[in-house]
């Protein structure tokens, strides 16, 4: 079956360590974009990236990394300099990066800072 | 700046009708989408309209007026199953989404 896979679905870590949230499609998706979810909020977006090799920073990349080596796959490193990390990460992939485009979502990595 | 506002919380009785609306504030539009989203889980998409006009899926239809920036989702014959948050989405100039708070949907028997 189809889909994007994230892992882990929990996540704990300890302030000042970096750490990274893995994101996996089989769509054959050339759009993936993470996102950041607060309590009772939308998301906001930290990198998106349309084509293998290349990705864009979005409203609130401070403090995240990311990088598309295959089409696959788009990691994304919550580095020691996010300031509040805690928060639900969702990963999507599109067709493409234009109109029209249906997201489809993993099922999201629940980051917690201890 | 860009902006998108929803209701926080509507409450609905089972196998009534409910519509729950979107102002938008945006540089370029493309498209208004709706997602729904169940606690703890991944949002699904649900609609999208790039016309004025109603679309119809099922028990679920999405309105848009785009000389309004408003649009709607209305949710017919509600079930359980129906309780969750509902996010509108516009398609900005960038292409990219610019989403709602979102919009908790409780269903009471």
């Amino acid at each position: 079956d189809g889909g994007i896979t994230q892992s882990p679905k929990y996540l704990f870590r300890k302030e000042g360590q970096n750490v990274t949230l893995s994101c996996e499609q089989n769509l054959n998706h050339d759009a993936m974009y993470w996102y950041r979810q607060d309590p009772g909020q939308g998301l906001r977006l930290i990198y998106y990236s349309q084509i293998v090799n290349d990705f864009q920073k979005g409203d609130i990349a401070e403090g995240y990394s990311v990088s598309r080596e295959k089409k696959e796959s788009f990691p994304l490193t919550v580095t020691s300099a996010q300031k509040n990390p805690t928060a639900f990460y969702l990963c999507a992939s599109s067709i493409s990066h234009g109109t029209n485009t249906e997201a489809f979502f993993g099922q999201g990595t629940r980051l917690t800072v201890v | 700046g860009q902006s998108l506002e929803q209701p926080s919380e509507v409450t609905a009785v089972e196998g009534a009708i409910v519509q729950i609306n979107c102002t938008y504030q945006t540089s370029g539009f493309y498209g208004l989408s709706w997602y729904q989203q169940h606690d703890g889980g991944a949002p699904t998409f649900l609609s999208y309209n790039a016309l004025d006009g109603l679309e119809e899926t099922g028990r679920f239809s999405s309105f848009l007026s785009r000389s309004d920036s408003y649009g709607y989702l209305l949710l017919q014959e509600l079930q359980m199953k129906d309780s969750a948050s509902y996010f509108c989405a516009v398609e900005g100039s960038n292409y990219q989404l610019i989403w709602g708070a979102g919009t908790k949907l409780i269903i009471k028997p």
